[in-house]
């Protein structure tokens, strides 16, 4: 079964607008990660943040953790059209001899319009 | 971008042949894994390897067989394939042993089985 979950499934925004998608999970994690996928392309890491992490920030993108509500949250801001695409939440559980085995979530779908 | 190759990126083929897809890298990272991406499933894992000639199982590695006989190359292998193996599969590397390091992903090849 999935562990990330994300919320919407689908946002629609303006240009220069916020945009806010939440992942939640079920068992304990040793981080989350956040990637983003355009259309036909492979997945492009964005941000990782650490179980004992509560929020991180890069450029545009902040990102919250809550342990124990089991969520995180993604912000992009001040978005632009060229964000549009998907944004995967994966949930990372170190393994000794696999590294770190993610799990994903089934995606937000961030249409920016002009 | 990572130097992650993956082929052939399209291929179409009939219920019941072999089918292999290639992937190559030239990061030489220890980890490489393969993944499928279907509508309402999210990515999932199906064999990941943290060796060469290392090798495990995923979540959905039933139908599928995987080798690794050098570090820049993982092959995954449909041994017979079938109209639910449909889909578009995602190679992945990452680096080390170091904790919740994110991977990076090929562009993908998208297999149509009729």
């Amino acid at each position: 079964s999935q562990q990330g979950e994300e919320d919407p499934q689908a946002l629609s925004i303006q240009e220069g607008e916020n945009a806010t998608m939440n992942c939640s999970y079920k068992t304990s994690i040793n981080n989350l990660q956040w990637y983003r996928q355009n259309s036909g392309r492979g997945l492009v890491h964005l941000i990782l943040i650490r179980s004992n992490e509560r929020e991180k920030h890069s450029g545009r993108l902040r990102v919250t953790l809550d342990t124990s509500k089991k969520s995180s949250s993604l912000l992009i801001t001040a978005s632009r059209a060229a964000d549009t695409a998907s944004y995967f939440c994966a949930t990372a559980l170190f393994m000794e001899t696999s590294g770190s085995r993610l799990t994903f979530g089934e995606g937000t779908q961030l249409t920016v319009n002009p | 971008d990572a130097g992650i190759t993956q082929s052939p990126r399209h291929k179409v083929t009939e219920t019941g042949t072999p089918v292999t897809l290639r992937c190559h890298q030239t990061e030489n990272h220890r980890y490489m894994y393969w993944y499928r991406q279907d509508p309402g499933h999210g990515l999932r894992l199906i064999h990941y390897s943290y060796g060469v000639k290392d090798t495990d199982k995923g979540e959905v590695s039933d139908g599928y067989s995987v080798s690794r006989s050098k570090t820049e190359d993982f092959l995954l292998t449909l041994e017979s394939a079938t109209s639910s193996q449909t889909s578009v599969y995602f190679c992945a590397i990452s680096e080390s042993e170091i904790l919740g390091q994110p991977q990076h992903f090929g562009d993908g090849t998208r297999l149509s089985i009729l």
